[in-house]
């Protein structure tokens, strides 16, 4: 079974640019999550997604963050524009439900100047 | 709120030696706890997990025991191996569908040969 793909796997911009991640979850797996792990210390959850709905999402910063599920599939994250403060690594995980079980992927490793 | 403080890293071990994280929780509720491993270069992964009191998860050789009265989740493993090094994150959910999973800061863990 293939896991949680994630792209890219580096990034670096400049402050103020924007930039995109793409998470493609388990196949047939209804919950998707996005979570920024900040160097030492512990993921944060971003948003959830149930199917193509948004379940949670109290901890993105909604004037510069976005995300999106379209079709209940994949998921793409947005940072527009970036701080510095952004830089971090974005993990995408997903389960078949909410209560499951949660698959990570890499993550992608964000570094903003 | 809900919080997770596990015990600050790097923790160094020789080969074969007996592992303990500690981990300790604040919660409203009967939540379930979790210790997630995240191997270099990888994603992370629930390495085991309880859902009661008096639980005991276990998995490779790790075991954590859910202890209500000292709201404790330690990790432990008899005889590590160079290979069980990574970084040990413990969580905790109350596993209802708003609840998000809160996560510790993350133990660093170095096994030498």
């Amino acid at each position: 079974e293939a896991g949680v793909a994630q792209s890219p796997r580096y990034k670096i911009i400049e402050k103020r640019q924007s930039v995109a991640f793409w998470c493609n979850p388990i196949s047939g797996h209804a919950t998707l999550y996005w979570y920024q792990q900040i160097l030492g210390q512990g993921p944060k959850l971003l948003i959830q997604f149930q199917n193509n709905g948004v379940v949670d999402d109290s901890q993105l910063p909604k004037d510069r963050f976005s995300a999106e599920r379209l079709k209940g599939v994949d998921s793409t994250l947005k940072i527009q524009p970036a701080k510095l403060e952004d830089s971090a690594v974005y993990l995408c995980a997903s389960s078949w439900d909410w209560a499951d079980t949660q698959y990570f992927g890499p993550g992608t490793r964000l570094t903003v100047l | 709120g809900n919080s997770v403080t596990q015990m600050e890293g790097p923790v160094t071990l020789s080969e074969e030696a007996f592992l303990t994280i500690n981990c300790t929780y604040t919660a409203t509720g009967y939540p379930s706890l979790f210790w997630y491993v995240q191997y270099p270069g990888e994603g992370l992964q629930l390495l085991l997990k309880a859902t009661k009191a008096d639980d005991k998860g276990s998995n490779k050789g790790f075991e954590a025991t859910y202890r209500k009265e000292t709201t404790s989740f330690h990790l432990e493993k008899g005889s590590v191996q160079v290979s069980d090094s990574a970084v040990y994150f413990c969580a905790l959910s109350n596993m209802n569908r708003d609840d998000k999973i809160i996560f510790g800061k993350g133990t660093r863990l170095h096994i030498l040969p």
